[in-house]
């Protein structure tokens, strides 16, 4: 089945500097890769996600990229700010019918 | 985006009993639900997927009498811990899959932490 592997556990940035998050998937048929913020003692939200036709998606500070040839997505973060620390985790899913797998997720923490 | 809404947002209850989570689309309906449950620092751990008027799939490991999975209607899904104990104190995470055509985006609610005393 499928495994998302995410990594740093933990990334710890300057304000204002930015931060990458990067996951690697084992599925090929996988075509759907969202990633969520997760802030302290509430649920996941969803920031951005991105569909296997395109290779990069972007709003705003932020994007993500995706490369399906090595199986890998990346979530970047530009000018950094305090409200962007929480826990973020990627997942990647087959389709509408199937589960979200998910990555362990990364705190990502900004400092002042 | 859509919303969901997930109550209570917290619950103490005494070992023995039982407890019901309730996991609500507020403006879209919802064919899949999913229920997680997530420890400290952990990711997200998919407990069941239900689809409505159809009984719940639970992943390996899940007791199905212990964790009943209701999705009665297209905005609706509950869970209910049976029997409550200290060890399935937890964070449970509903989340909602519209209908549509091809992929659809997964909204989580807020959340339920559930402490069993």
């Amino acid at each position: 089945g499928e495994n998302v592997e995410q990594h740093p556990s933990t990334l710890s940035v300057q304000e204002g500097d930015s931060a990458v998050i990067k996951c690697t998937y084992s599925d090929s048929a996988s075509n759907y890769f969202p990633w969520y913020k997760q802030e302290l003692g509430k649920g996941p939200q969803l920031i951005i996600d991105i569909r296997s036709n395109v290779g990069e998606k972007k709003d705003q500070r932020i994007a993500v990229t995706l490369n399906k040839t090595a199986k890998h997505f990346s979530l970047h973060i530009t000018e950094t700010q305090p409200e962007d620390s929480a826990v973020y985790f990627c997942a990647a899913s087959k389709g509408s019918n199937y589960q979200l797998i998910w990555g362990a997720g990364t705190k990502l923490i900004i400092k002042p | 985006g859509a919303v969901v809404s997930q109550h209570p947002s917290r619950v103490i209850c005494k070992s023995g009993t039982s407890v019901k989570i309730e996991c609500r689309s507020l403006d879209f309906q919802a064919t899949t639900m999913f229920w997680y449950r997530q420890f400290p620092k952990q990711s997200l751990m998919l407990m069941a997927t239900s689809n409505e008027g159809s009984k719940a799939t639970y992943e390996q490991g899940v007791e199905k009498d212990k964790f009943l999975i209701n999705h009665a209607s297209l905005t609706l899904s509950t869970l209910t811990v049976t029997s409550a104990h200290p060890e399935d104190s937890s964070f449970y995470i509903c989340s909602a899959r519209a209908l549509g055509v091809g992929d659809t985006e997964a909204f989580f609610g807020q959340g339920t932490r559930l402490t069993v005393v």
